[in-house]
Protein backbone atom coordinates (compact mmCIF):
# COMPACT_ATOMS: atom_id res chain seq x y z
CA UNK A 1 0.00 0.00 0.00
CA UNK A 2 1.43 3.55 -1.19
CA UNK A 3 1.14 6.14 1.67
CA UNK A 4 2.23 9.59 2.73
CA UNK A 5 1.92 10.22 6.42
CA UNK A 6 1.70 13.27 7.80
CA UNK A 7 0.62 14.73 11.64
CA UNK A 8 -2.98 16.07 11.00
CA UNK A 9 -2.56 18.80 14.01
CA UNK A 10 -3.11 21.04 14.60
CA UNK A 11 -0.03 22.90 15.02
CA UNK A 12 -0.31 26.38 16.30
CA UNK A 13 2.50 28.24 16.45
CA UNK A 14 3.21 32.22 17.41
CA UNK A 15 3.60 34.79 14.81
CA UNK A 16 6.93 35.65 13.48
CA UNK A 17 8.07 31.63 14.64
CA UNK A 18 9.42 28.96 12.19
CA UNK A 19 6.36 26.46 11.32
CA UNK A 20 7.98 22.62 10.56
CA UNK A 21 5.66 20.29 8.76
CA UNK A 22 6.82 16.75 8.38
CA UNK A 23 5.70 13.75 6.06
CA UNK A 24 6.78 10.34 5.23
CA UNK A 25 6.43 8.52 2.71
CA UNK A 26 6.58 4.56 1.87
CA UNK A 27 7.63 4.63 -1.93
CA UNK A 28 11.69 4.03 -1.85
CA UNK A 29 11.14 5.39 -5.67
CA UNK A 30 9.69 8.28 -5.42
CA UNK A 31 11.22 10.89 -7.84
CA UNK A 32 8.98 14.33 -6.58
CA UNK A 33 7.73 16.05 -3.90
CA UNK A 34 5.40 18.68 -3.81
CA UNK A 35 3.86 21.31 -0.80
CA UNK A 36 0.50 22.26 -1.34
CA UNK A 37 -1.31 24.93 0.45
CA UNK A 38 -5.27 24.58 0.79
CA UNK A 39 -7.07 27.57 2.90
CA UNK A 40 -10.40 26.23 4.25
CA UNK A 41 -13.06 26.27 1.50
CA UNK A 42 -10.63 26.32 -1.30
CA UNK A 43 -8.29 24.72 -3.82
CA UNK A 44 -4.94 23.21 -3.22
CA UNK A 45 -2.24 25.69 -4.37
CA UNK A 46 1.10 24.56 -4.86
CA UNK A 47 3.86 26.31 -3.27
CA UNK A 48 6.84 24.36 -3.41
CA UNK A 49 8.00 21.63 -5.00
CA UNK A 50 11.47 19.02 -4.85
CA UNK A 51 13.29 16.56 -6.22
CA UNK A 52 16.50 16.03 -5.27
CA UNK A 53 18.00 15.46 -2.09
CA UNK A 54 18.76 18.39 0.08
CA UNK A 55 17.31 21.65 0.60
CA UNK A 56 15.44 24.21 -1.38
CA UNK A 57 14.43 27.56 -0.46
CA UNK A 58 11.99 30.15 -2.15
CA UNK A 59 10.65 33.34 0.00
CA UNK A 60 10.22 32.10 3.39
CA UNK A 61 9.56 28.79 2.32
CA UNK A 62 12.08 25.76 2.64
CA UNK A 63 11.55 22.32 1.78
CA UNK A 64 13.96 19.32 2.80
CA UNK A 65 13.99 16.40 1.09
CA UNK A 66 15.55 13.23 2.43
CA UNK A 67 15.12 9.97 0.25
CA UNK A 68 17.29 7.53 2.29
CA UNK A 69 14.92 8.48 5.43
CA UNK A 70 11.85 8.51 2.83
CA UNK A 71 11.24 11.79 4.28
CA UNK A 72 10.34 15.15 3.08
CA UNK A 73 9.76 18.48 5.24
CA UNK A 74 8.51 22.18 4.68
CA UNK A 75 9.69 25.08 7.08
CA UNK A 76 8.08 28.31 6.86
CA UNK A 77 10.02 31.04 8.46
CA UNK A 78 8.48 34.42 10.04
CA UNK A 79 5.21 32.37 10.19
CA UNK A 80 2.58 34.69 9.46
CA UNK A 81 -1.50 34.48 10.36
CA UNK A 82 -2.12 34.74 7.07
CA UNK A 83 0.34 31.10 6.63
CA UNK A 84 -2.73 29.67 8.49
CA UNK A 85 -3.99 26.77 6.46
CA UNK A 86 -3.99 23.73 5.76
CA UNK A 87 -0.62 21.83 3.94
CA UNK A 88 -0.89 18.63 2.02
CA UNK A 89 2.29 16.61 1.07
CA UNK A 90 2.24 15.03 -2.02
CA UNK A 91 4.60 12.59 -3.73
CA UNK A 92 4.61 10.81 -7.35
CA UNK A 93 4.50 7.04 -6.83
CA UNK A 94 6.04 3.99 -9.24
CA UNK A 95 7.50 6.62 -11.27
CA UNK A 96 6.70 6.52 -15.10
CA UNK A 97 4.35 6.92 -17.09
CA UNK A 98 1.62 5.47 -14.97
CA UNK A 99 2.36 7.30 -11.66
CA UNK A 100 0.19 8.43 -9.39
CA UNK A 101 0.49 11.70 -7.27
CA UNK A 102 -0.26 10.11 -3.83
CA UNK A 103 -1.70 13.12 -0.94
CA UNK A 104 -1.29 13.12 2.34
CA UNK A 105 -4.04 14.21 5.19
CA UNK A 106 -2.45 17.33 5.06
CA UNK A 107 -1.45 19.44 8.55
CA UNK A 108 -3.29 21.74 9.70
CA UNK A 109 -1.00 25.00 10.90
CA UNK A 110 -2.58 27.78 12.98
CA UNK A 111 -0.31 31.21 13.55
CA UNK A 112 -1.49 33.14 16.18
CA UNK A 113 -1.02 37.03 15.90
CA UNK B 1 -7.07 34.32 -17.11
CA UNK B 2 -5.08 30.87 -17.67
CA UNK B 3 -6.77 28.56 -15.36
CA UNK B 4 -8.67 25.13 -15.00
CA UNK B 5 -12.23 25.76 -14.36
CA UNK B 6 -15.08 24.04 -13.48
CA UNK B 7 -18.76 24.02 -13.19
CA UNK B 8 -20.75 24.29 -11.57
CA UNK B 9 -18.97 25.46 -8.28
CA UNK B 10 -22.22 23.83 -6.13
CA UNK B 11 -24.43 21.27 -6.74
CA UNK B 12 -26.94 19.81 -4.28
CA UNK B 13 -29.19 17.15 -5.65
CA UNK B 14 -31.13 14.09 -4.42
CA UNK B 15 -30.27 10.73 -4.06
CA UNK B 16 -30.78 8.84 -7.36
CA UNK B 17 -30.39 11.28 -10.13
CA UNK B 18 -27.44 11.81 -12.61
CA UNK B 19 -25.31 14.85 -12.45
CA UNK B 20 -22.52 15.99 -14.76
CA UNK B 21 -19.68 18.49 -13.59
CA UNK B 22 -17.17 19.75 -16.11
CA UNK B 23 -13.67 20.86 -16.60
CA UNK B 24 -11.66 22.93 -18.86
CA UNK B 25 -7.90 23.92 -18.67
CA UNK B 26 -6.42 26.79 -20.84
CA UNK B 27 -3.14 26.13 -19.72
CA UNK B 28 -1.83 24.03 -22.55
CA UNK B 29 -1.35 20.75 -20.21
CA UNK B 30 -1.76 17.52 -21.51
CA UNK B 31 -2.64 15.68 -18.65
CA UNK B 32 -5.96 16.13 -16.44
CA UNK B 33 -7.21 15.17 -13.50
CA UNK B 34 -10.43 14.15 -11.16
CA UNK B 35 -9.85 14.53 -7.10
CA UNK B 36 -12.65 13.35 -4.57
CA UNK B 37 -12.09 15.03 -0.93
CA UNK B 38 -14.28 13.97 1.37
CA UNK B 39 -15.58 15.72 4.82
CA UNK B 40 -11.83 14.94 6.03
CA UNK B 41 -9.71 16.29 3.52
CA UNK B 42 -8.52 13.49 2.17
CA UNK B 43 -7.73 14.25 -1.40
CA UNK B 44 -7.79 10.90 -3.42
CA UNK B 45 -7.46 10.42 -6.96
CA UNK B 46 -10.43 9.21 -9.29
CA UNK B 47 -9.14 9.57 -12.74
CA UNK B 48 -6.21 10.35 -15.01
CA UNK B 49 -5.87 11.52 -18.85
CA UNK B 50 -3.31 12.22 -21.10
CA UNK B 51 -4.41 13.58 -24.35
CA UNK B 52 -7.98 12.46 -24.23
CA UNK B 53 -6.79 8.67 -23.11
CA UNK B 54 -7.52 7.08 -19.80
CA UNK B 55 -4.05 6.30 -17.84
CA UNK B 56 -5.55 6.08 -14.31
CA UNK B 57 -8.17 4.46 -12.90
CA UNK B 58 -8.63 3.91 -9.36
CA UNK B 59 -11.25 2.02 -7.63
CA UNK B 60 -14.26 4.11 -8.08
CA UNK B 61 -17.57 2.74 -8.87
CA UNK B 62 -18.78 2.62 -12.12
CA UNK B 63 -21.37 5.20 -11.78
CA UNK B 64 -18.59 7.27 -12.19
CA UNK B 65 -17.77 7.99 -16.02
CA UNK B 66 -14.94 10.50 -17.08
CA UNK B 67 -15.22 11.69 -20.72
CA UNK B 68 -12.48 13.75 -22.75
CA UNK B 69 -13.51 14.98 -25.62
CA UNK B 70 -10.17 16.76 -26.26
CA UNK B 71 -7.11 17.26 -24.11
CA UNK B 72 -8.42 20.62 -22.70
CA UNK B 73 -11.58 18.94 -21.23
CA UNK B 74 -12.44 16.40 -18.93
CA UNK B 75 -15.77 15.90 -17.44
CA UNK B 76 -17.24 13.97 -14.89
CA UNK B 77 -20.81 12.08 -15.03
CA UNK B 78 -22.32 10.14 -12.15
CA UNK B 79 -25.09 7.95 -12.34
CA UNK B 80 -27.29 7.67 -9.63
CA UNK B 81 -26.33 9.40 -7.09
CA UNK B 82 -25.58 8.12 -3.16
CA UNK B 83 -25.37 10.24 0.10
CA UNK B 84 -21.97 8.77 0.17
CA UNK B 85 -20.73 10.55 -2.65
CA UNK B 86 -21.05 13.80 -1.08
CA UNK B 87 -17.80 16.01 -0.86
CA UNK B 88 -15.97 18.11 -3.17
CA UNK B 89 -14.59 16.78 -6.79
CA UNK B 90 -11.19 19.02 -7.59
CA UNK B 91 -9.90 18.82 -11.29
CA UNK B 92 -6.60 19.02 -11.80
CA UNK B 93 -4.35 19.27 -15.26
CA UNK B 94 -0.23 18.89 -15.72
CA UNK B 95 1.90 19.19 -18.11
CA UNK B 96 3.10 15.75 -19.01
CA UNK B 97 2.02 12.79 -17.53
CA UNK B 98 2.49 11.58 -13.69
CA UNK B 99 5.84 10.84 -14.31
CA UNK B 100 7.30 13.25 -15.82
CA UNK B 101 7.39 14.92 -12.33
CA UNK B 102 5.26 18.36 -13.07
CA UNK B 103 3.48 20.25 -10.55
CA UNK B 104 -1.19 20.02 -10.60
CA UNK B 105 -2.87 22.54 -10.77
CA UNK B 106 -6.50 22.52 -9.25
CA UNK B 107 -9.65 24.39 -10.20
CA UNK B 108 -11.79 25.52 -7.66
CA UNK B 109 -13.73 22.56 -7.15
CA UNK B 110 -17.25 21.33 -7.26
CA UNK B 111 -18.97 20.61 -4.04
CA UNK B 112 -21.49 18.49 -4.39
CA UNK B 113 -24.25 17.58 -1.79
CA UNK B 114 -26.65 14.75 -2.04
CA UNK B 115 -29.67 14.98 0.13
Amino acid sequence: QKEVEQNSGPLSVPEGAIASLNCTYSDRVSQSFFWYRQYSGKSPELIMSIYSNGDKEDGRFTAQLNKASQYVSLLIRDSQPSDSATYLCAVNMYGGSQGNLIFGKGTKLSVKP
Amino acid sequence: DTAVSQTPKYLVTQMGNDKSIKCEQNLGHDTMYWYKQDSKKFLKIMFSYNNKELIINETVPNRFSPKSPDKAHLNLHINSLELGDSAVYFCASSLGTVGSNQPQHFGDGTRLSIL
